[in-house]
């Protein structure tokens, strides 16, 4: 049973729209993040936020942005989504020295 | 430039039998090490991890072993089953970086047959 939570699953969309991917948990976590994944690489990091008005850019640069106005919700938003943008982006949250509980991603084609 | 390294894409053995997947790291400030585990159309599960000041992790059939000196961490599956076939990922963090900061391998598929 997952405690984060995010949508879509699948998303195909067209060049310069702009989306909206949803992330939510359950368990109270302070720490929350977004990792990107292409098909046979690693995840790196894009996002992470330690609490609510907190946000920071990641290692890897990226062309989203994010919010914190709520603990549990931590969405991410593409102004203007392009076909390099196509890829796994993956949600997850911790607190303290517990590992990081990640959702089931959100796999994004923009075609 | 990759700073965790794991060379094998892919594994497969048979059941019952050890499974062996390796990972090697660049940076020495690494001080802890973890493995997750992830299905298809699943995100990325925690499995086992280790800190730097161990040489050995061991969780029922799972054992992690690290060697500081190579820069050097595997995973062995011991018996290995069917349901552990999934992609197997190592991920490590730099010294005073939360457990949320981590550097991952391109991960490793495992499979094992019957």
């Amino acid at each position: 049973e997952a405690d984060i939570y995010q949508t879509p699953r699948y998303l195909v969309i067209g060049t310069g729209k702009k989306i909206t991917l949803e992330c939510s948990q359950t368990m109270g976590h302070d720490k929350m993040y977004w990792y990107q994944q292409d098909p046979g690489m690693e995840l790196h990091l894009i996002h992470y936020s330690y609490g609510v008005n907190s946000t920071e850019k990641g290692d890897l640069s990226s062309e989203s942005t994010v919010s914190r106005i709520r603990t549990e919700h931590f969405p991410l938003t593409l102004e203007s989504a392009r076909p390099s943008h196509t890829s796994q982006y993956l949600c997850a949250s911790g607190t303290g020295s517990s590992p990081l509980h990640f959702g089931n991603g959100t796999r994004l084609t923009v075609t | 430039d990759q700073q965790v390294k794991q060379n094998s894409p892919s594994l497969s053995v048979q059941e019952g039998r050890i499974s062996i997947l390796n990972c090697d790291y660049t940076n020495s400030m690494f001080d802890y090490f973890l493995w997750y585990k992830k299905y298809p159309a699943e995100g990325p599960t925690f499995l086992i991890s280790i800190s730097s000041i161990k040489d050995k992790n061991e969780d029922g059939r799972f054992t992690v072993f690290l060697n500081k000196s190579a820069k050097h961490l595997s995973l062995h599956i011991v018996p290995s089953q069917p349901g552990d076939s999934a992609v197997y990922f190592c991920a490590t963090r730099s010294k005073g970086s939360t457990l949320g900061r981590l550097y991952f391998g391109r991960g490793t598929q495992l499979t094992v047959w019957p």
